[in-house]
C-alpha cells in the first residue's frame, strides 16, 4: 500500500527552470513532512520540512508548498543548477512515538546546463 | 561533521549464500533504522530500534533476516540464506530520541548488494 503518492518519475529543466515535484497522502495522521534529496552512491540527507499548520517554507532556493485540506504537497526549486540534478523523495511521519518515514517513490531530476 | 558509517558499500553473493552488514549510527544517536530501498524505489523501513530494543520489526522478513544492536551502539543485519529478490541497497539511518531534531534521520552511504 503506497501511502505517499509522488510525481513525476523523472523530470528534466533547464539550468535556471523551476522544477517542481508533487506528492499526496491519504494517512491523516501524517503531522511532518520532509523532502530527502539523494545523490548517486549515497544516502539520503535532508533537504527541507515542513509541518501541516503552515502552508509554505523557504529555504534558500527550496520551497515546499503544502495544501492540507487537498491532502498535497510539493517541492519547488528556484534557478535549478545542475549541482540540483538528483532524486528527490518525499516523506511523511505518523505523529506518535515512533517517528517512522514513509517515502514517496521518487523524482529523479536533471538539470541541463 | 559526524556520519553513519555502513560497510561493506558493495557486495555480491550466490543465493543460499549468508550476508552481514554494518551499521556504526552518530554517536549519541539512540534510535537506528534499517532500510532496503530497490532500485528506482524510495527507502522501505525494515527495523527501528530504540538502543538495544526492536521499536518495529513487522516488514522485517524473519525467515531470513536478523537483526541486532547488542549494546545500543552499533548494528549488524543479517540474511540467511540470500535470495535474487534481495538485491537492492540496504541502508541505516540514525536520529537522535527526543528533542527539536528528533525527527531528522541521517542516513549512511549504504551498502549494494547483489546476489546471483
Amino acid at each position: 500500500q503506497q501511502q505517499v503518492k509522488q510525481s513525476p518519475q523523472s523530470l528534466i529543466v533547464q539550468k535556471g527552470g523551476i522544477p517542481i515535484i508533487n506528492c499526496a497522502y491519504e494517512n491523516t495522521a501524517f503531522d511532518y513532512f520532509p523532502w530527502y534529496q539523494q545523490f548517486p552512491g549515497k544516502g539520503p540527507a535532508l533537504l527541507i520540512a515542513i509541518r501541516p499548520d503552515v502552508s509554505e517554507k523557504k529555504e534558500g532556493r527550496f520551497t515546499i508548498s503544502f495544501n492540507k485540506s487537498a491532502k498535497q504537497f510539493s517541492l519547488h526549486i528556484m534557478d535549478s543548477q545542475p549541482g540540483d540534478s538528483a532524486t528527490y523523495f518525499c516523506a511523511a511521519v505518523v505523529s506518535g512515538s515512533a517517528r517512522q518515514l514513509t517515502f514517496g517513490s521518487g523524482t529523479q531530476l536533471t538539470v541541463l546546463p | 561533521e559526524a556520519e553513519v558509517a555502513q560497510s561493506p558499500r558493495y557486495k555480491i553473493t550466490e543465493k543460499s549464500q549468508a550476508v552481514a552488514f554494518w551499521c556504526d549510527p552518530i554517536s549519541g544517536h539512540a534510535t537506528l533504522y534499517w532500510y532496503r530501498q530497490i532500485l528506482g524505489q524510495g527507502p522501505e523501513l525494515l527495523v527501528q530500534f530504540q538502543d538495544e530494543s526492536v521499536v518495529d520489526d513487522s516488514q522485517l522478513p524473519k525467515d531470513r533476516f536478523s537483526a541486532e544492536r547488542l549494546k545500543g551502539v552499533d548494528s549488524t543485519l543479517k540474511i540467511q540464506p540470500a535470495e535474487l529478490g534481495d538485491s537492492a541497497m540496504y541502508l541505516c539511518a540514525s536520529s537522535h530520541l527526543g528533542g527539536p531534531d528528533q525527527e531528522t534521520q541521517y542516513f549512511g552511504p549504504g551498502t549494494r548488494l547483489l546476489v546471483l
